[in-house]
């Protein structure tokens, strides 16, 4: 079953425009984890967060986590048509298998030229 | 350097088949995963080698499902008497440290079409 859910479903926005995407997660985490997923490259991990950070940048890439509200977003500014992909955030398990990642259901993200 | 390599990349089979999936790990990486992702969704956990021992296969969703890792490295996902609702794109990652959460490399995937 998904850990959490990706909001919005789809966004669609022009090049050079910021795009910021949501998580909400539903156990309590070490950390979070944000994936891009196109068919070109698959899936590929761009940034981790901890849950004793609250905000993380790279690049063009800004991940904030807030563990109180169970949530997370990011934001990717500056959008180029390059950036277009699905993007998941995943967090890991707390018993069991710890390293094994939960997925959210993803947002799809469209950068128009 | 490689990275994670699948293979085959598509995989057609008619419903009743037995399919084999590859995973090739990056050298060196002690953990592997096996994954499922059904068109629209995100990936879904189904099993965790650590090395060869396999430490979790809590995900597989049937006993038609076994995944093994005799030696450490490749591993092979086999799927018995596929059925319709099998068909997903089956994601290989692997992970260079045991037991502790950082980044997974994904392979590009399997996807598994059956008719």
């Amino acid at each position: 079953s998904q850990q959490g859910e990706e909001d919005p479903q789809a966004l669609s926005i022009q090049e050079g425009e910021n795009a910021t995407m949501n998580c909400s997660y539903k156990t309590s985490i070490n950390n979070l984890q944000w994936y891009r997923q196109n068919s070109g490259r698959g899936l590929v991990h761009l940034i981790l967060i901890r849950s004793n950070e609250r905000e993380k940048h790279s690049g063009r890439l800004r991940v904030t986590l807030d563990t109180s509200k169970k949530s997370s977003s990011l934001l990717i500014t500056a959008s180029r048509a390059a950036d277009t992909a699905s993007y998941f955030c995943a967090t890991p398990g707390n018993t069991g298998t710890a390293s094994k990642l939960t997925f959210g259901t993803g947002t799809r993200l469209q950068v128009t030229l | 350097g490689a990275g994670v390599s699948q293979s085959p990349r598509y995989k057609v089979a008619k419903r009743g088949q037995d399919v084999a999936l590859r995973c090739d790990p990056i050298s060196g990486h002690v953990s592997l995963f096996w994954y499922q992702q059904a068109l629209g969704q995100g990936p879904e956990f189904l099993t965790y080698f650590q090395n060869e021992a396999q430490l979790d296969k809590s995900g597989l969703p049937s006993d038609r499902f076994f995944a093994e890792r005799p030696e450490g490295s490749v591993s092979t996902l086999k799927i018995q008497r596929t059925q319709q609702e099998d068909s997903a794109v089956y994601l290989c990652a692997s992970s260079l440290v045991r037991g502790l959460t950082y980044e997974q490399y994904f392979g590009p995937g399997t996807r598994l079409t059956v008719t």
